[in-house]
C-alpha cells in the first residue's frame, strides 16, 4: 500500500458525460501528479501540482482540467468524454519539498478505471 | 525530448532462472531513473530508483539495476525468479526541465513458467 488512494476504482459512463476522479497524496506530500494508461499510449504524464498550483502540464486534452485542493487532495475532471478516453487514470505523490525536486519519487496510487460506452 | 525505450515486450522465463530486463534512455543531463512493477489489476511499485552514486542499485524483492552512462542503460536483473515475479515492469526516466514528471517505456511483461 503506497499511502495514495483514489476514487473510484471503476467508472463507466457514457460518451459526451463528465465525470471527476479524486486521489489524496500520501500523508505530507506536496506534489501530486496524474498518468494516464492506455494500451495504445501507454503510460502518459498529464499534469502535476504542488501546493495547490499548477507545476508541468503535459499532454493534457483541453475537455480535462485538474486542480489541487488547501487539504491537498486533487480532482482530475474528464468532460465531453470519447471512446478514447477509456484507460487507468494512475494519481502519484511526492514530498516535493521547498529544495531540490530531482530526487523525488513518486508513490503510485491503485488507478481509476474508466470506461467510456 | 526524454525517451525510455524498453526492447522487449514480452519476456518468459523459468522459475529459479536469472533475469534481465533491458532498458535504454535518451536524456541530455544526468537521469535519474526509475524500475516501477505493475501488477494485473494493480498500480505501479517503484522497485527501486538511480538519483547518483553507485552505479548498482538494489531494490525489493531481490532486484537490482546497473546504470551505465556509456550505455545509456539502466537494466533491472534478479539472480532468481519467482512466480510471484510475473508482472509488467516499466523503466522511467525523471524530466526534471519541465516539473517532475516522469516518462515511462512501453513496459516488458514477464511470465514466468513452473
Amino acid at each position: 500500500d503506497s499511502g495514495v488512494t483514489q476514487t473510484p476504482k471503476h467508472l463507466i459512463t457514457a460518451t459526451g458525460q463528465r465525470v471527476t476522479l479524486r486521489c489524496s497524496p500520501r500523508s505530507g506530500d506536496l506534489s501530486v501528479y496524474w498518468y494516464q494508461q492506455s494500451l495504445d499510449q501507454g503510460l502518459q504524464f498529464l499534469i502535476q501540482y504542488y501546493n495547490g498550483e499548477e507545476r508541468a502540464k503535459g499532454n493534457i486534452l483541453e475537455r480535462f482540467s485538474a486542480q489541487q485542493f488547501p487539504d491537498l487532495h486533487s480532482e482530475l475532471n474528464l468532460s465531453s468524454l470519447e471512446l478514447g478516453d477509456s484507460a487507468l487514470y494512475f494519481c502519484a505523490s511526492s514530498v516535493t519539498s521547498g529544495g531540490v525536486v530531482y530526487t523525488d519519487t513518486q508513490y503510485f496510487g491503485p488507478g481509476t478505471r474508466l470506461t467510456v460506452l | 525530448a526524454q525517451s525510455v525505450t524498453q526492447p522487449d515486450i514480452h519476456i518468459t522465463v523459468s522459475e529459479g532462472a536469472s533475469l534481465e530486463l533491458r532498458c535504454n534512455y535518451s536524456y541530455g543531463a544526468t537521469p535519474y531513473l526509475f524500475w516501477y512493477v505493475q501488477s494485473p489489476g494493480q498500480g505501479l511499485q517503484l522497485l527501486l530508483k538511480y538519483f547518483s552514486g553507485d552505479t548498482l542499485v538494489q531494490g525489493i524483492k531481490g532486484f537490482e539495476a546497473e546504470f551505465k552512462r556509456s550505455q545509456s542503460s539502466f537494466n533491472l536483473r534478479k539472480p532468481s525468479v519467482h512466480w510471484s515475479d510475473a508482472a509488467e515492469y516499466f523503466c522511467a526516466v525523471g524530466d526534471m526541465e519541465y516539473g517532475n514528471k516522469l516518462v515511462f517505456g512501453a513496459g516488458t511483461i514477464l511470465r514466468v513458467k513452473s
